[in-house]
Protein backbone atom coordinates (compact mmCIF):
# COMPACT_ATOMS: atom_id res chain seq x y z
CA UNK A 1 0.00 0.00 0.00
CA UNK A 2 0.96 3.58 -0.50
CA UNK A 3 1.87 5.03 2.77
CA UNK A 4 1.55 8.92 2.90
CA UNK A 5 3.88 10.62 5.62
CA UNK A 6 2.60 14.20 6.89
CA UNK A 7 5.14 16.75 8.65
CA UNK A 8 4.93 18.30 11.03
CA UNK A 9 2.45 16.55 12.99
CA UNK A 10 1.59 19.71 14.88
CA UNK A 11 1.97 23.20 14.86
CA UNK A 12 1.14 26.29 16.33
CA UNK A 13 0.38 29.69 14.76
CA UNK A 14 -1.16 32.86 15.11
CA UNK A 15 -3.78 34.68 13.05
CA UNK A 16 -2.61 35.94 9.99
CA UNK A 17 0.43 33.54 9.78
CA UNK A 18 1.92 31.94 6.64
CA UNK A 19 1.66 27.98 7.38
CA UNK A 20 3.07 24.67 4.97
CA UNK A 21 2.25 21.61 5.51
CA UNK A 22 4.17 19.14 4.01
CA UNK A 23 3.44 15.28 2.82
CA UNK A 24 5.38 12.61 0.86
CA UNK A 25 4.37 9.86 -1.12
CA UNK A 26 6.22 6.22 -0.85
CA UNK A 27 6.07 5.57 -4.52
CA UNK A 28 4.73 7.95 -7.34
CA UNK A 29 0.94 8.96 -7.27
CA UNK A 30 1.45 11.70 -9.98
CA UNK A 31 -0.83 14.39 -8.92
CA UNK A 32 -3.54 12.32 -7.52
CA UNK A 33 -3.42 14.24 -4.22
CA UNK A 34 -6.18 16.21 -2.15
CA UNK A 35 -5.93 18.34 1.17
CA UNK A 36 -8.91 18.28 4.00
CA UNK A 37 -9.46 20.40 6.63
CA UNK A 38 -11.23 18.12 10.01
CA UNK A 39 -12.36 19.86 12.38
CA UNK A 40 -14.00 17.85 15.51
CA UNK A 41 -17.85 16.23 15.22
CA UNK A 42 -17.78 17.71 11.35
CA UNK A 43 -16.99 15.79 8.51
CA UNK A 44 -13.88 16.52 6.66
CA UNK A 45 -14.22 19.77 4.16
CA UNK A 46 -12.24 19.28 0.75
CA UNK A 47 -9.36 22.45 0.26
CA UNK A 48 -7.56 21.43 -2.82
CA UNK A 49 -7.84 18.74 -5.36
CA UNK A 50 -5.36 17.19 -7.79
CA UNK A 51 -2.22 18.48 -6.15
CA UNK A 52 -2.77 22.24 -6.47
CA UNK A 53 -6.55 22.89 -7.82
CA UNK A 54 -8.57 24.93 -5.52
CA UNK A 55 -12.19 23.67 -4.42
CA UNK A 56 -14.79 26.15 -5.29
CA UNK A 57 -15.69 27.91 -2.33
CA UNK A 58 -12.73 27.64 -0.65
CA UNK A 59 -10.59 30.68 0.12
CA UNK A 60 -7.76 31.46 -2.42
CA UNK A 61 -5.04 31.98 1.03
CA UNK A 62 -5.30 27.47 0.14
CA UNK A 63 -2.41 27.17 -2.20
CA UNK A 64 -1.32 23.52 -2.77
CA UNK A 65 2.06 22.33 -5.00
CA UNK A 66 3.61 19.58 -5.82
CA UNK A 67 7.46 18.34 -6.24
CA UNK A 68 7.90 14.68 -7.40
CA UNK A 69 6.61 12.76 -4.18
CA UNK A 70 6.32 15.76 -1.97
CA UNK A 71 3.28 17.87 -2.04
CA UNK A 72 2.74 20.80 0.25
CA UNK A 73 -0.60 22.82 1.68
CA UNK A 74 0.39 26.38 1.88
CA UNK A 75 -2.42 28.55 4.22
CA UNK A 76 -1.62 32.43 4.14
CA UNK A 77 -2.90 34.85 6.66
CA UNK A 78 -4.30 31.80 8.85
CA UNK A 79 -7.82 32.67 10.33
CA UNK A 80 -9.36 31.14 13.27
CA UNK A 81 -11.75 29.03 11.17
CA UNK A 82 -8.33 27.20 10.24
CA UNK A 83 -7.56 25.76 13.65
CA UNK A 84 -7.91 22.37 13.21
CA UNK A 85 -6.51 19.16 11.50
CA UNK A 86 -5.12 18.84 8.19
CA UNK A 87 -5.24 15.55 6.23
CA UNK A 88 -3.32 14.78 3.07
CA UNK A 89 -4.53 11.81 0.33
CA UNK A 90 -3.66 9.75 -2.24
CA UNK A 91 -6.34 8.62 -5.06
CA UNK A 92 -3.25 6.87 -7.13
CA UNK A 93 -4.25 3.30 -6.02
CA UNK A 94 -6.72 1.55 -5.79
CA UNK A 95 -7.08 1.67 -1.95
CA UNK A 96 -6.84 5.35 -0.94
CA UNK A 97 -4.93 6.38 2.29
CA UNK A 98 -4.89 8.94 4.38
CA UNK A 99 -1.22 10.79 5.92
CA UNK A 100 -1.55 10.64 9.47
CA UNK A 101 -2.68 14.41 10.04
CA UNK A 102 -1.45 17.79 11.14
CA UNK A 103 -3.08 19.36 14.00
CA UNK A 104 -2.88 23.38 13.47
CA UNK A 105 -3.59 24.84 16.92
CA UNK A 106 -3.68 28.41 18.15
CA UNK A 107 -0.17 30.56 19.70
CA UNK B 1 -29.46 18.62 -1.48
CA UNK B 2 -26.80 15.50 -1.27
CA UNK B 3 -27.44 13.66 2.09
CA UNK B 4 -25.29 10.67 3.44
CA UNK B 5 -26.98 9.44 6.96
CA UNK B 6 -25.17 6.52 8.92
CA UNK B 7 -26.68 4.34 11.37
CA UNK B 8 -26.18 0.65 12.99
CA UNK B 9 -23.55 1.92 15.26
CA UNK B 10 -23.51 1.25 19.01
CA UNK B 11 -21.37 -1.55 21.18
CA UNK B 12 -20.02 -4.80 20.06
CA UNK B 13 -17.71 -7.34 22.36
CA UNK B 14 -15.11 -8.21 20.87
CA UNK B 15 -15.16 -11.04 18.29
CA UNK B 16 -18.38 -9.82 17.60
CA UNK B 17 -20.72 -8.14 14.63
CA UNK B 18 -22.24 -5.29 13.28
CA UNK B 19 -23.82 -3.85 10.70
CA UNK B 20 -23.88 0.04 9.56
CA UNK B 21 -26.06 1.12 7.03
CA UNK B 22 -25.42 4.83 5.19
CA UNK B 23 -28.80 6.00 3.48
CA UNK B 24 -28.12 8.36 0.49
CA UNK B 25 -30.59 11.41 -0.87
CA UNK B 26 -30.16 14.22 -3.51
CA UNK B 27 -28.10 12.04 -6.01
CA UNK B 28 -27.95 9.64 -8.33
CA UNK B 29 -26.70 6.99 -5.92
CA UNK B 30 -26.05 3.87 -8.52
CA UNK B 31 -23.84 6.34 -10.13
CA UNK B 32 -21.01 6.96 -7.80
CA UNK B 33 -18.42 5.01 -5.76
CA UNK B 34 -19.23 4.94 -2.11
CA UNK B 35 -16.39 4.92 0.69
CA UNK B 36 -16.39 4.13 4.14
CA UNK B 37 -13.88 6.02 6.32
CA UNK B 38 -13.24 5.39 10.06
CA UNK B 39 -11.34 7.84 12.76
CA UNK B 40 -10.36 6.11 16.13
CA UNK B 41 -10.62 8.05 19.54
CA UNK B 42 -7.39 10.95 19.44
CA UNK B 43 -6.26 8.94 15.89
CA UNK B 44 -6.58 10.15 12.40
CA UNK B 45 -8.42 9.49 9.11
CA UNK B 46 -8.27 5.67 8.10
CA UNK B 47 -10.09 4.81 4.82
CA UNK B 48 -11.52 1.26 5.14
CA UNK B 49 -13.48 0.00 2.50
CA UNK B 50 -14.94 1.14 -1.21
CA UNK B 51 -17.56 -0.12 -3.65
CA UNK B 52 -17.81 0.22 -7.21
CA UNK B 53 -21.29 1.67 -8.35
CA UNK B 54 -22.58 -1.88 -9.78
CA UNK B 55 -21.74 -3.72 -6.66
CA UNK B 56 -18.32 -5.28 -7.88
CA UNK B 57 -14.42 -4.40 -7.20
CA UNK B 58 -14.86 -3.63 -3.49
CA UNK B 59 -11.18 -2.79 -2.16
CA UNK B 60 -9.93 -3.31 1.24
CA UNK B 61 -7.53 -1.44 3.88
CA UNK B 62 -5.10 -4.31 5.50
CA UNK B 63 -6.08 -3.63 8.58
CA UNK B 64 -10.07 -5.02 7.51
CA UNK B 65 -9.27 -7.07 5.13
CA UNK B 66 -11.01 -10.78 5.75
CA UNK B 67 -13.44 -9.48 8.53
CA UNK B 68 -14.87 -6.85 6.94
CA UNK B 69 -17.58 -6.57 3.92
CA UNK B 70 -18.62 -3.88 2.00
CA UNK B 71 -22.10 -3.69 0.10
CA UNK B 72 -24.65 -1.64 -1.99
CA UNK B 73 -28.34 -2.12 -2.65
CA UNK B 74 -29.05 0.49 -5.58
CA UNK B 75 -32.96 0.20 -5.37
CA UNK B 76 -32.48 1.36 -1.55
CA UNK B 77 -30.09 4.31 -2.22
CA UNK B 78 -28.04 2.56 0.76
CA UNK B 79 -24.11 1.68 1.83
CA UNK B 80 -23.29 -1.02 4.26
CA UNK B 81 -20.60 -2.31 6.27
CA UNK B 82 -20.67 -5.97 7.88
CA UNK B 83 -18.22 -6.17 10.42
CA UNK B 84 -17.10 -9.31 11.77
CA UNK B 85 -14.68 -10.67 14.16
CA UNK B 86 -14.82 -7.28 15.70
CA UNK B 87 -11.45 -5.96 17.58
CA UNK B 88 -11.07 -3.10 20.15
CA UNK B 89 -8.96 -1.20 17.95
CA UNK B 90 -11.96 -1.06 15.61
CA UNK B 91 -13.51 1.20 18.05
CA UNK B 92 -14.40 4.33 16.29
CA UNK B 93 -16.66 7.16 14.54
CA UNK B 94 -17.28 5.76 10.83
CA UNK B 95 -18.21 7.54 7.59
CA UNK B 96 -19.77 6.69 4.45
CA UNK B 97 -18.44 9.55 1.85
CA UNK B 98 -19.07 9.85 -2.28
CA UNK B 99 -16.54 9.73 -4.46
CA UNK B 100 -16.07 11.85 -7.08
CA UNK B 101 -14.44 10.36 -10.12
CA UNK B 102 -12.86 11.80 -13.33
CA UNK B 103 -10.34 11.83 -15.42
CA UNK B 104 -6.51 13.85 -15.15
CA UNK B 105 -5.99 13.00 -11.03
CA UNK B 106 -9.77 14.26 -10.18
CA UNK B 107 -10.48 11.89 -7.76
CA UNK B 108 -11.84 12.49 -4.33
CA UNK B 109 -14.23 12.87 -0.98
CA UNK B 110 -17.06 15.74 -2.22
CA UNK B 111 -19.79 14.13 0.48
CA UNK B 112 -19.25 12.84 3.83
CA UNK B 113 -22.14 11.62 6.62
CA UNK B 114 -21.89 12.42 9.96
CA UNK B 115 -20.40 9.36 11.18
CA UNK B 116 -21.33 6.25 13.28
CA UNK B 117 -19.57 5.61 16.67
CA UNK B 118 -18.69 1.91 16.58
CA UNK B 119 -17.21 0.50 20.03
CA UNK B 120 -15.40 -2.51 20.47
CA UNK B 121 -15.06 -3.39 24.32
CA UNK B 122 -16.45 -6.30 26.89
Amino acid sequence: DIRMTQSPSSLSAYVGDRVTITCRASQTISNYLNWYRHKPGKAPKLLIYAASSLQSGVPSRFSGSRSGTDFTLTISNLQPEDFATYYCQQTYSAKWTFGQGTKVEIK
Amino acid sequence: EVQLVESGGGLAQPGGSLRLSCAGSGFIFSSYYMSWVRQAPGKGLEWVANIRQDGGGANYADSVQGRFTVSRDNAKNSLFLQMNSLRAEDTAFYYCAREFRSGYSVNYFDYWGQGALVTVSS
